[in-house]
């Protein structure tokens, strides 16, 4: 699987628009984007995933460049309950690894 | 949402006794994984199952860990005889689909392992 860049940390106010950054230059045809976030202690929660065209559901929207080496999780109104840890992971298949994400404070 | 569970969600043991941390993953889904979280550090893979065999394993993963499907419902990871380094949260995932290829993973909750 691809290796991906965050940022180590972000801060964000509240009710503003949070964008992480993820570069993922060495990223293959058939590999996703997935977003996953933690916050403090608990599992890791799903976000987001795409290939090619941007997504959107209702936690967040996924920007992926047309050449796909860098994509943008963004979160359109960050509320407190969005800080957390975010991981940036590309796969195809089988198993995911995390790296060390962006970890996002949002601020009042 | 579909729920991963774990049991139990804190267990504190004496270094050398061997535990056994439970899954109850999506019921009917092949892939389940185990993860693992040193305090303050990243979440680290430790193995994947399908279909009652073992697909991958970390180089974390050694002899003293096992994982087991021993009633077609829950999933265990057993660690033989606990050091205190195998003090972590370990998290059980199960993807939403019976694949893996373009689905995302549901995560339980975690149990803490403490070992003195």
């Amino acid at each position: 699987d691809a290796k991906t860049t965050q940022p180590t940390s972000m801060d964000c106010a509240e009710g503003r628009a949070a964008n992480l950054p993820c570069n993922h230059s060495t990223i293959s045809g058939n590999e996703y984007v997935y977003w996953y976030r933690q916050i403090h202690s608990q599992g890791p929660q799903y976000i987001i995933h795409g290939l090619k065209n941007n997504e959107t559901n209702e936690m967040a929207s996924l920007i992926i460049t047309e050449d796909r080496k860098s994509s943008t999780l963004i979160l359109p109104h960050a509320t407190l309950r969005d800080t957390a840890v975010y991981y940036c992971i590309v796969r195809v298949a089988g198993d995911m690894r995390f790296g060390a994400g962006t970890r996002l404070t949002v601020k009042p | 949402e579909p729920e991963v569970t774990q049991t139990p969600s804190h267990q504190v043991t004496q270094m050398g006794q061997e535990v056994i941390l439970r899954c109850v993953p999506i019921s009917n889904h092949l892939y389940f994984y185990w993860y693992r979280q040193i305090l303050g550090q990243k979440v680290e893979f430790l193995v994947s199952f399908y279909n009652n065999e073992i697909s991958e394993k970390s180089e974390i993963f050694d002899d003293q860990f096992s994982v087991e499907r021993p009633d077609g419902s829950n999933f265990t990871l057993k660690i033989r005889s606990t050091k205190l380094e195998d003090s972590a949260m370990y998290f059980c995932a199960s993807p939403r689909d019976r694949g893996w290829v373009n689905t995302e993973a549901f995560f339980g909750q975690g149990t803490r392992l403490t070992v003195v």
